[in-house]
């Protein structure tokens, strides 16, 4: 089983329009949650952190759902510039190995004009 | 140079080459990593070091050989590679490795192996 599921994709939508993905994750110790954005044939790039209490910044919301493992992420008025991959992930800290970060495969999102 | 660099930025090689990836990051952090990204899979991380300590080495075959001299520097030394490791390398660094600590990517280093 994957450690992280994110939906397929690919989502084309016009702009200002709301979009939402979602993940889930396997394993119930995961301690942190973020959302990473990934341009074509660039880095992966921090978006933003998602805290148990749900946290927003500017247009975008994340959420987590702890009991679901399920984590979300709302854009809303899509602008074309939010064009990209957008990655899920997940950190599991076990023991004396930190720093594991598991990915997603990502859901690439197109905003049209 | 600020952030996260990578040398080089492409890279094609036969099978019995031997060749060095190079990252280096300018942040003061303390944890580095290697990542693979291959076409239609997730990133996955191959190696972490934390102040220049080797703590997770996920599964990576032999021919996959890391270097970190310094919490500044991190290599990646290749020998008899395979076609199927054709991919994307990716290097990131953190303050220190786990919790919340925000990972920084590199630009990576594309790889051919022919």
């Amino acid at each position: 089983r994957k450690e992280v599921e994110q939906d397929p994709g690919p989502f084309n939508v016009p702009e200002g329009a709301t979009v939402a993905f979602n993940c889930t994750y396997s394993n119930s110790a995961s301690q942190s949650f973020f959302w990473y954005r990934q341009d074509c044939r660039k880095e992966p790039k921090l978006l933003m952190s998602v805290y148990s209490s749900g946290n927003e910044d500017g247009r975008f919301t994340a959420q987590l759902n702890r009991a679901s493992q399920y984590i979300s992420l709302l854009i809303r008025d899509s602008k074309l510039s939010d064009s990209a991959t957008y990655l899920c992930v997940v950190n599991l800290d076990r023991g004396s190995t930190l720093g594991r970060l598991y990915f997603g495969r990502g859901t690439q999102l197109t905003v049209w004009p | 140079e600020t952030g996260v660099t990578q040398t080089p930025r492409h890279l094609v090689m036969g099978m019995t080459n031997k060749k060095s990836l190079k990252c280096e990051q300018h942040l003061g952090h303390n944890a580095m990593y290697w990542y693979k990204q291959s076409a239609k899979k997730p990133l996955e991380l191959m190696f972490v070091y934390n102040f220049k300590e080797q703590t997770e080495n996920n599964s990576v075959p032999s021919r996959f050989s890391p270097e970190c001299p310094n919490s500044s520097h991190l290599f990646l030394h290749l020998h008899t590679l395979q076609p199927e490791d054709s991919a994307l390398y990716l290097c990131a660094s953190s303050q220190i490795a786990g919790g919340n600590n925000e990972q920084f990517f590199g630009p990576g280093t594309r790889l051919t192996v022919l």
